[in-house]
């Protein structure tokens, strides 16, 4: 199954930019996606076709594509930020797979 | 306003079976694709499986020839038929929706049910 490797955590002070790497061999076509998961919840979909935000989305949120990785952001963070990230791909020719996950923390 | 809610979870003994139900509304179940999504308690997501509006189907190779995804068209309802249950199947089994076109991302997911396998 297709791999993706993210950093299992990244920590941001409140106000300043989170950046959430997401790296997987090969990429070509695939379409990146981010979901947030906080403690005891169902993952939300941040993020789609590597940069578009669903409605009800911050727009401090966004997502970016170059190489081999795509780039959560989250600019301006806050408390409320804090939780579990997992990216994931898709293309034709691949299953849907997920990333490893970042918790992210903010001080 | 689109809802998903799964249930039928519960323990389980290895070997054994049990069937995971979702109703949706919202939306027309057979308009879209369907997915089950899994996620070992503290670990990361899994893609289990995924039934097209056309009633094509596809499975992880984890649970390839155990699992059987399926719709009730009349029900509005998903379901994933889970045999010869492993302990490493134990999970949290989310299902959520797929846009067709294209079927790149979970756009809804349910709040979960929790499957344990254990003797």
């Amino acid at each position: 199954s297709y791999k993706l490797t993210q950093p299992s955590s990244v920590s941001v002070s409140p106000g300043q930019t989170a950046t959430i790497t997401c790296s997987g061999d090969t990429w070509g076509d695939k379409f990146a996606s981010w979901y947030q998961q906080k403690p005891g919840q169902s993952p939300v979909l941040v993020i789609y076709q590597d940069k578009k935000r669903p409605s009800g989305i911050p727009e401090r949120f966004s997502g970016s594509y170059s190489g081999n990785t795509a780039t959560l952001t989250i600019s301006g963070t806050q408390a409320m930020d804090e939780a579990d990230y997992y990216c994931q791909a898709w293309d034709s020719s691949t299953p849907w797979a997920f990333g490893t996950g970042t918790k992210v923390t903010v001080l | 306003e689109v809802k998903l809610v799964e249930s039928g979870g519960g323990l389980v003994q290895p070997g054994g079976s049990l069937r995971l139900s979702c109703p949706v509304s919202g939306f027309i179940v057979s308009s879209y694709y369907m997915s089950w999504v899994r996620q070992a308690p503290g670990k990361g997501l899994e893609w289990v499986s995924i039934i097209y509006s056309g009633g094509s189907t596809f499975y992880a190779d984890s649970v390839k020839g155990r699992f059987t995804i399926s719709r009730d068209d009349s029900k509005n309802t998903l379901y994933l038929q889970m045999d010869s249950l492993r302990v490493e199947d134990t999970a949290f089994y989310y299902c959520a929706r797929v846009p067709v076109a294209p079927p790149s991302h979970f756009d809804y997911w349910g709040q979960g049910t929790l499957v344990t396998v254990s003797s």
